[in-house]
């Protein structure tokens, strides 16, 4: 299946501090899905990037599709106890996503 | 976004038997698929289910293990068979819907 790097695998954060994941692939991508997943709890979609370059915003959080469709990330401005999960990619190659290894993020009170 | 009801949602089992979960989607979709997430990691996708043929399994599934059933386009169920403690995991079914719908998941445990 297709493989899609991404790190890093865990993050601690203060709550407040910033906090980035990052997703990459060796060969273009036709959209890259992000996912957010919260402890005890199923991935649920958060956003859709197809456009070369895009970016599309979420209240905090700041989602980017790389120029050459190969790779993305998601930021996190100012983080919440409510933003503690793992956050996943996924992307899409013979009409199925294939997920990548996930950034568990957690944030200290 | 789609609506999933997945069930069980947890189940404890003697190693050797099987395992039915079943998904029920609100509405028709024409394939489903069915994920596995083993302990702290990411999800993995066991197969695709269409609604009038044979499921499409990923390398590393075999139908024997893992049969699954599309009687029609808002059911699937999947069968896990013969377990052992390593299929110990959570099983998701999900859709396409705005991105991947997911059921709620079935943690399964085998002793």
């Amino acid at each position: 299946g297709q493989q899609v790097m991404q790190i890093p695998q865990y993050q601690h954060v203060q709550e407040g501090e910033d906090f980035t994941t990052y997703c990459n692939s060796s060969t273009t991508l036709s959209n890259i899905q992000w996912y957010k997943q919260r402890p005890g709890g199923h991935p649920v979609f958060l956003i859709q990037l197809v456009k070369s370059g895009e970016v599309k915003k979420q209240k905090r959080l700041t989602f980017q599709f790389g120029e050459a469709k190969k790779n993305s990330s998601l930021h996190i401005t100012a983080t919440q106890t409510t933003d503690v999960g793992t956050y996943f990619c996924a992307v899409y190659n013979f009409n199925k996503f294939y997920f990548g290894s996930g950034t568990k993020l957690n944030v200290k009170p | 976004s789609a609506v999933i009801s997945q069930k069980p949602s947890r189940d404890i089992c003697q190693r050797g038997t099987s395992l039915t979960i079943q998904c029920q989607v609100d509405s028709q979709v024409t394939m489903m698929f069915w994920y596995r997430q083993q302990p702290g990691q990411s999800l993995t996708l066991i197969a695709t289910a269409n609604q009038g043929s044979e499921a499409t399994y990923e390398s590393g599934f075999v139908i024997d293990k893992f049969p699954i059933s599309r009687p029609n386009l808002t059911f699937s169920t999947l069968t896990v068979s013969n377990m052992s403690p390593e299929d110990s995991s959570i099983y998701l079914c999900s859709v396409v819907r705005d991105g991947y719908t997911f059921g709620s998941g079935t943690r399964l445990t085998v002793v």
